[in-house]
C-alpha cells in the first residue's frame, strides 16, 4: 500500500510569508508525528497526534508554528511569518500506535527554504 | 533529560569491510526503548530495529547486528561485509517507557561505503 506522503517536496518562500505543509499518513495509522531536521542535524520533535486525544505540542519552537489533523487522516503544519532559521526539512511520520511500541513510517519530507 | 550521542559524524569504509556505528545514551529512566533508523540519500527514514531495555540479548538480522549494553548505556550497530547500498545516515533514538511519546534522536552518523 501507499506510504506516508508529504507535499510539497520543496518550498521556497520569502521571509515573513506563511507556509503550509501537508502530510498524508498511512491509512489506519492512529499516530502522526512532525519532526524538523536542520542541515546535518538529527530530528527534532515538533508535535504528535494520537487518535482523538489532544495533541502534544510541546516541541513546537514558537507560537508561529501550529498543526492540525483531521481525525486520523491528513495533517497540516503551518508556519506563520517565516524566518530564515525555519529553513529545514520537515518530516512527517505515522504509526499504528504510539512511539514506544510501534515502528514509525516516515515520509520523504518537505524541504523548506526561507530567503 | 534524555540525551543520545552519536560521536561519529562521518565514517568511510571500503566495501566488504565491517563497520560499527556507536550510540551512547543518557537517562535516569529504568525502562526505555532504543531504535535505529536509516536515512538513505532519498531522504525517507527507514526503521531498522527497536529494543526494549529489558532485553539485553544481541540481535542479528542478516548482515546487521546490534550490541545493547545497559551497563555502559550503549546500543551499537554493526554492519558486516558492507555494501554500497549501506551508504546512508544512521540515527539512533531513545524513548522512555513513561511520560510523553517523544523520540529523542542522535545527530546521526553518515556512512559512506567506497566501492
Amino acid at each position: 500500500g501507499a506510504g506516508v506522503s508529504q507535499s510539497p517536496s520543496n518550498k521556497v518562500t520569502e521571509k515573513g510569508k506563511d507556509v503550509e505543509l501537508r502530510c498524508d499518513p498511512i491509512s489506519g495509522h492512529t499516530a502522526l508525528y512532525w519532526y524538523r531536521q536542520r542541515l546535518g542535524q538529527g530530528l527534532e520533535f515538533l508535535i504528535y497526534f494520537q487518535g482523538n486525544s489532544a495533541p502534544d505540542k510541546s516541541g513546537l519552537p514558537s507560537d508561529r508554528f501550529s498543526a492540525e489533523r483531521t481525525g486520523e487522516s491528513v495533517s497540516t503544519l503551518t508556519i506563520q511569518r517565516t524566518q530564515q532559521e525555519d529553513s529545514a526539512v520537515y518530516l512527517c511520520a505515522s504509526s499504528k500506535g504510539l512511539a514506544r511500541g510501534h515502528e514509525q513510517f516516515f515520509g520523504p519530507g518537505t524541504r523548506l527554504t526561507v530567503l | 533529560a534524555q540525551k543520545v550521542t552519536q560521536a561519529q559524524t562521518e565514517i568511510s569504509v571500503v566495501e566488504k569491510e565491517d563497520v560499527t556505528l556507536d550510540c551512547v545514551y543518557e537517562t535516569r529512566d529504568t525502562t526505555y526503548y532504543l531504535f535505529w533508523y536509516k536515512q538513505p540519500p532519498s531522504g525517507e527514514l527507514v526503521f531498522l530495529i527497536r529494543r526494549n531495555s529489558f532485553d539485553e540479548q544481541n540481535e542479528i538480522s542478516g548482515r546487521y547486528s546490534w550490541n545493547f549494553q545497559k551497563s555502559t548505556s550503549s546500543f551499537n550497530f554493526t554492519i558486516t561485509a558492507s555494501q554500497v547500498v549501506d551508504s546512508a545516515v544512521y540515527f539512533c533514538a531513545y524513548i522512555s517507557n513513561f511520560g510523553n511519546e517523544k523520540l529523542t534522536f542522535g545527530t546521526g552518523t553518515r556512512l559512506t561505503i567506497i566501492p
